[in-house]
């Protein structure tokens, strides 16, 4: 069955230190994937996705994100963190084109710490 | 500019007793859809609308019902509440179902079920 795995469920970090939350999915011919910020008592907000092109791929509050098609990942970094990132992480992948068949991971929740 | 609305913010309900979930987008979009996120388990789709008039199933449809009302309202509704539903509800939409397009949430609705 298709997966998305989010291999942390909570990282701890110091403000201004760098951040890598990690995500791995089942592999397949093509993939189509998407990173999701939840702050607390709201709703999901897109921070960057992967449709084609560029592997590298850079999306809103300074974070980007590398898809690796040998390694089935993407990856999401920000080389400095700030408190206001304190928020759960949700990797997901399509595998069909659309979202009707999107499949999230558990989620990471980062936590920063001053 | 309200986006999704989703309403109520909060429900409780004991075992058996029946309720809707109303959702609400001011952005003419043509899909929606439902997920419900669990601890541990990210967002998992219950039922979508690709087009006002359709609606289909999606990962987790058993104990739900919806009706996609007009272009603007989706509806969920629990016809006999359980203590596995217990959790927070999520309506999102998309200009299409294609992944070009966003996909915008509400800011759920949590649900206990006693």
């Amino acid at each position: 069955a298709q997966s998305v795995t989010q291999l942390d469920s909570q990282v701890p970090v110091f403000e201004e230190a760098p951040v890598e939350l990690r995500c791995n999915y089942s592999s397949s011919v093509s993939v189509y994937l998407f990173w999701y910020v939840q702050y607390p008592n709201q709703g999901l907000q897109l921070l960057l996705k992967y449709l084609s092109g560029s592997t590298l791929v850079k999306g809103i509050n300074g974070f980007e994100a590398e898809f690796n098609k040998s390694q089935t990942s993407f990856h999401l970094r920000k080389p400095s963190v700030h408190i206001s990132d304190t928020a759960e992480y949700f990797c997901a992948v399509s595998y069909s084109g659309g979202y009707n068949k999107l499949i999230f991971g558990a989620g990471t929740r980062l936590a920063v710490h001053p | 500019n309200a986006g999704v609305t989703q309403t109520p913010k909060f429900q409780v309900l004991k075992t058996g007793q029946s309720m809707t979930l109303q959702c609400a987008q001011d952005m003419n979009h043509n899909s929606m859809y439902w997920y419900r996120q669990d601890p541990g388990m990210g967002l998992r789709l219950i039922y979508y609308s690709a087009s006002e008039g359709t609606t289909d199933k999606g990962e987790v449809p058993n104990g739900y019902n919806v009706s996609r009302l007009n272009k603007r309202e989706f509806s969920l509704r629990l016809e006999s509440a359980a203590p596995s539903q217990t959790s927070v509800y999520f309506c999102a939409s998309s200009e299409a179902g294609g992944l070009n397009s966003p996909l915008h949430f509400g800011n759920g609705t949590r649900l206990t079920v006693t």
